[in-house]
């Protein structure tokens, strides 16, 4: 079954320091997108990045990076330099070629501490 | 070029009440699709449409149906209203990417069943 999992329900950092929200994934699929959205308190979704299953380097985005470890089905975001703009919630998800579904995790809650 | 919109933006409703959310995208997409977000919850789909015409379940359908008559229009009703139906309610709809997808969100209504 296919499953998205944030194991960081909350974290705290400091304003101007890197951050890494972490996010495993499970499919047996070989092709697939992996993405992070935030959602501000303002409560709308917002792309931030995507990796493709067959991109052999790292997406980047600005401040965000994608740290996509293919073996070990794990797709981290990478903040770089954090702003108290960046308080919010992110969720990782992932799209399949054989499915007609964008599977969502949990979300992490980030805090950027002035 | 307005993306994806929702009508209304926020609603209150009594236990048992009907209502129809709309969604609209100017963007020619295929895939569009209904999901709920709850408190500490990421997103749940309940029903999904690859096409004009036709439709699916989500995770979560029961106490929703959806049609979708034309291809820009996705509409979610409630026949009878639950306080369990309490919720921010996002609309998407999907990009096709080569291989891949994107979903792009809708602002997201604000539903209170009481």
């Amino acid at each position: 079954a296919q499953k998205i999992t944030q194991t960081q329900p909350g974290m705290f950092v400091q304003e101007k320091e890197a951050v890494t929200l972490d996010c495993t994934y499970d499919t047996s699929d070989q092709s697939y997108g992996l993405f992070w959205y935030k959602q501000p308190s303002s409560g709308e979704m917002i792309f931030l990045i995507y990796q493709g299953s067959y991109d052999e380097q790292n997406a980047t985005e600005g401040r965000y990076s994608l740290n996509f470890q293919k073996a070990r089905k794990s797709a981290n975001l990478v903040i770089s330099a954090s702003q108290l703009g960046d308080s919010a919630m992110y969720f990782c998800a992932m799209s399949l070629t054989s499915y007609d579904k964008v599977i969502f995790g949990p979300g992490t809650s980030l805090s950027v501490i002035p | 070029n307005a993306g994806v919109t929702q009508t209304p933006k926020f609603r209150v409703l009594k236990t048992g009440q009907s209502m129809t959310l709309l969604c609209a995208q100017d963007m020619n997409h295929e895939y569009m699709y209904w999901y709920r977000q709850d408190p500490g919850m990421g997103l749940r789909l309940i029903h999904y449409s690859v096409g004009e015409g036709t439709t699916a379940k989500g995770e979560v359908p029961d106490g929703y149906n959806v049609s979708r008559l034309k291809k820009q229009n996705f509409l979610l009703g409630l026949e009878s209203a639950a306080p369990s139906q309490t919720s921010v309610y996002f609309c998407a709809s999907k990009q096709e990417r080569g291989l891949y997808y994107e979903q792009y969100f809708g602002p997201g209504t604000r539903l209170t069943v009481t």
